[in-house]
Parts: C-alpha cells; sequence; structure tokens
C-alpha cells in the first residue's frame, strides 16, 4: 500500500519567508511525528500527534514553528519567519499506534538563504 | 535526558568481511530500533528490538539487544556491496518519541 508522502520534497525560501511542508500518513495510522535531520546527523525529534491532539511539542527549536493536524489524518508543518539556521530536511513518520513500528516519508529539503 | 551514541561513524570495508556496529544508550527503554538510510532518502525501519536478549536477523544482518548494559548491536555478516547506506540505531523514549544516534556510514568496497 501507499506509504508515507510529503510534499514539497525540495523547498528553497529567502531568509523570513513562511514556509508550509505537508505530510500525508499511512491511511489508518493514529500517530504522527515530525523530526528535523540536519546534514550528518541523525533525525531530531519535533512533535506528535495522536488522531489531531498534539500531545507533545517539546522539540520545537522555537515559537515559529508550528505543526497541526486538524482532522487526525493529514499534517501541516509550518515555520514562519524562516532563518538559516532552519535548513534541514523535515521527516514526517507515522505509526499505527502509539507504540509501533514509525515508518518515515521521504521528506522535504528545505533551504533558506 | 536520553543519550544514544553509536560507533563507529564511519566504516569502510571490504567485500565478504564481518563486522559489528554498537549502539549505546543512556536511561532504561523498551524499544530499541535499526534504520537505514540511502543517501538523499528517507528512512527504512530494519528491526525493532524489545526485550532484554532479543535477536533479529534479516539477510546478512543481525541485531541484538542487552538492555542491561544497554547495548544493542548490529552484526554484518559477509558484507556486500548492496549494504553500503547510513545505519541509525534509535531508542524510545516517553511517547515513544525516538532518539536517534548519530549513524555509522557503511561503506563496503570491493
Amino acid at each position: 500500500g501507499a506509504g508515507v508522502s510529503q510534499s514539497p520534497r525540495y523547498k528553497v525560501a529567502k531568509r523570513g519567508q513562511d514556509v508550509a511542508l505537508r505530510c500525508d500518513p499511512i491511511s489508518g495510522h493514529v500517530s504522527l511525528f515530525w523530526y528535523q535531520q540536519a546534514l550528518g546527523q541523525g533525525p531530531e525529534f519535533l512533535t506528535y500527534f495522536q488522531n489531531e491532539a498534539q500531545l507533545d511539542k517539546s522539540g520545537l527549536p522555537s515559537d515559529r514553528f508550528f505543526a497541526e493536524r486538524p482532522e487526525g489524518s493529514v499534517s501541516t508543518l509550518k515555520i514562519q519567519r524562516t532563518q538559516q539556521e532552519d535548513s534541514a530536511v523535515y521527516l514526517c513518520a507515522s505509526s499505527l499506534q502509539i507504540e509501533e513500528t514509525q515508518y518515515f516519508g521521504p521528506g522535504t529539503r528545505l533551504l533558506v538563504l | 535526558e536520553l543519550k544514544v551514541e553509536q560507533n563507529p561513524l564511519f566504516l569502510s570495508m571490504q567485500e565478504g568481511k564481518n563486522y559489528t556496529i554498537y549502539c549505546n544508550y543512556s536511561t532504561t527503554s523498551d524499544r530499541l530500533y535499526w534504520y537505514r538510510q540511502d543517501p538523499g532518502k528517507s528512512l527504512e525501519s530494519l528491526f525493532v528490538l524489545l526485550s532484554n536478549g532479543a535477536v533479529k536477523q534479516e539477510g546478512r544482518l543481525m541485531a541484538s539487544l542487552d538492555t542491561k548494559a544497554r547495548l544493542s548491536t548490529l552484526h554484518i555478516t559477509a558484507a556486500v556491496h548492496d549494504l553500503s547506506a547510513t545505519y541509525f540505531c534509535a531508542v524510545a523514549g516517553t511517547a515513544s518519541k525516538l532518539t536517534f544516534g548519530t549513524g555509522t556510514r557503511l561503506q563496503v568496497t570491493l
């Protein structure tokens, strides 16, 4: 079946611009996670949802980062007033239930100039 | 705070050789994962280890878990070029947040 999909795959933004990154989880997956992966590093947790509820946003680096999942399916990660240090790959993962294996999407590579 | 360390960070090995990647973590966890990442691609789930002494094998890869030592290993047997990738271990913390190691970049040469 279809895996996790993300769009856009690549995004170039000028510093100060707002961006929105979309994640379509595997159908029926209750849990959805966002991670940030800097070049040459492992992914780092940003936030997660159980259905539409955002239960943990402790990894969001600043209040410029905002995530939502209003209907418990598609999720959007929004970054306001982007900075150069926001350049990274943003990975979305979903799992059937909270303690099950997380399946990752292809990521959105964000470059802030 | 959960910390995960992997070593080595980079591994160059010849085809046909065996080697082991190590993953140490700092606090108790009930789940440890191994993922593979090819350049420019996302992460592919390889193994999930749930209990002390757990061992899982798939092809030339075998993963094990020692929860008392807080150590997991990924053993590569008779490496082939197709195994070249970056391998991450990830430990589940509260609410299944994964904390990843820095990754081991494996290069298998002819």
